[in-house]
């Protein structure tokens, strides 16, 4: 099956700068990867995907990134805010109605 | 677009009891509706994968006589803990996975049920 890593663990960043989460992954038949915010209590939110046809995606100061030859992906906040300070969480999954594989999370820190 | 409700937010209860979570995809139809469970600081595990009319498929080592999950409609699925004990204290979230349209494929997550026993 599917393996996703994700690093690192623990991120802290000065509010402003930019902070750079990334994940691989095992399976290269995985064809959609998203990207969850996660506050505290609180389910995970959709912030950004990308299929496997694209290599690039933005959406003001998130952009996610997709490697499909090395099997890596990641993720690019900009402008860092406290309000961006959660866990984030990769994923990957192919076709429909499969599970989403998940990253061990990465829990990051905006210092204002 | 794209809201997932889950009911309730919070219980707390007595060991023996049984509490059910309620899921629903509020302006969506979801042919397939996930349940994980959530230790602090982790990530999420997969229970059970939820199909609309049809038993649910289980991970390993989750006990499908205590985990009861019920898909009774495109956007309506439910988790019983049965006869719940404090090992079963955990964050619950529910997450339903579009069936088509120009979003296909995408997870939406519910808000998660916090569930303590006593």
């Amino acid at each position: 099956g599917e393996n996703v890593e994700q690093h690192p663990s623990t991120l802290s960043v000065q509010e402003g700068d930019s902070a750079v989460i990334k994940c691989t992954y095992s399976d290269s038949a995985s064809n959609y990867f998203p990207w969850y915010k996660q506050e505290l209590g609180k389910g995970p939110q959709l912030i950004i995907d990308i299929r496997s046809n694209v290599g690039e995606k933005k959406d003001q100061r998130i952009a996610v990134t997709l490697n499909k030859t090395a099997k890596h992906f990641s993720l690019h906040i900009t402008e860092t805010q406290p309000e961006d300070s959660a866990v984030y969480f990769c994923a990957a999954t192919y076709g429909t109605g499969n599970q989403f594989y998940f990253g061990t999370g990465t829990s990051l820190t905006v210092i204002p | 677009g794209a809201v997932v409700s889950q009911h309730p937010s919070r219980v707390i209860c007595k060991s023996g009891t049984s509490v059910k979570i309620e899921c629903r995809s509020l302006d969506f139809q979801a042919t397939t509706m996930f349940w994980y469970r959530q230790f602090p600081k982790q990530s999420l595990m997969l229970m059970a994968t939820s199909n609309e009319g049809s038993k649910a498929t289980y991970e390993q080592g989750v006990e499908k006589d205590k985990f009861l999950i019920n898909h009774a409609s495109l956007t309506l699925s439910t988790l019983t803990v049965a006869s719940a004990h404090p090992e079963d204290s955990s964050f619950y979230i529910c997450s339903a996975r579009t069936s088509g349209g120009a979003r296909m494929n995408e997870q939406f997550f519910g808000p998660g049920t916090r569930l303590t026993v006593l």
